[in-house]
């Protein structure tokens, strides 16, 4: 079956730095994506990497290794307001959207 | 630039009824999706639409259905509300860039009594 597994909650200081990670089991890659959700809210785009490297933007940077199944998002100068969840998804070879369950990031002053 | 809205926020509603949230885009996307999200799961597609006219089941179709008269609107409607249904609904779509990012509604509370 198809999977994406990521950490349920991670807890970081302002100011800090923190790596979000990202592995996945699909059927067929056609991209990657990270969106941000804050309590309540709806999703909202972050990040799209489609080949392997790091793309940075801002604060915020994203990483994948397609022969690994392994992404990460990286965010630095840690402010109050990046307290949100971090989700996961994976464009199959049907160019479906496999989701996973989000990353809950408590950021403490 | 309204983007998509969702109507309505939240709704309580007792088991057996039939429900239907709407959405509606401005983007003229072709694409358009309904998920539920549920606590400690990934979003689960219900239904899609690729362009006005067709449809699609996701990952959870049951109980639901879907229409796509024009390119605008993607209600979702449930025939038969039972608890299970009870979840936060998210209409998105998309368009035919690069990356084909979603763009979501905020999203409709239903809890099923």
């Amino acid at each position: 079956g198809q999977n994406i597994d990521q950490p349920t909650e991670m807890t970081a200081t302002e100011g800090a730095i923190v790596q979000i990670n990202c592995t996945y089991q699909t059927s067929g890659f056609n991209g990657l994506f990270w969106y941000q959700q804050h309590a309540g809210e709806a999703p909202t785009f972050l990040s799209y990497n489609v080949l392997d490297g790091l793309e940075e933007k801002g604060r915020f940077s994203s990483f994948l290794s397609r022969s690994k199944g392994y992404s990460y998002l990286l965010l630095k100068e840690l402010q109050m307001k990046d307290s949100a969840s971090y989700l996961c998804a994976v464009r199959d070879s049907n160019y479906q959207l496999i989701w996973g369950a989000g990353t809950k990031l408590i950021i403490k002053p | 630039i309204a983007g998509i809205t969702q109507a309505p926020t939240s709704q309580i509603l007792a088991a057996g009824r039939r429900m239907t949230l709407r959405c509606t885009q401005d983007m003229r996307h072709n694409a358009m999706y309904w998920y539920r999200q549920d606590l400690g799961l990934g979003l689960r597609l219900i239904h899609y639409s690729n362009t006005a006219g067709t449809t699609g089941k996701g990952e959870v179709p049951d109980g639901y259905s879907v229409s796509r008269a024009n390119t605008d609107d993607f209600p979702l409607t449930l025939a038969s509300a039972v608890p299970s249904q009870t979840s936060v609904y998210f209409c998105a779509s998309s368009d035919e860039g690069e990356t084909g990012e979603l763009f979501f509604g905020e999203g409709s509370r239903l809890t099923v009594l």
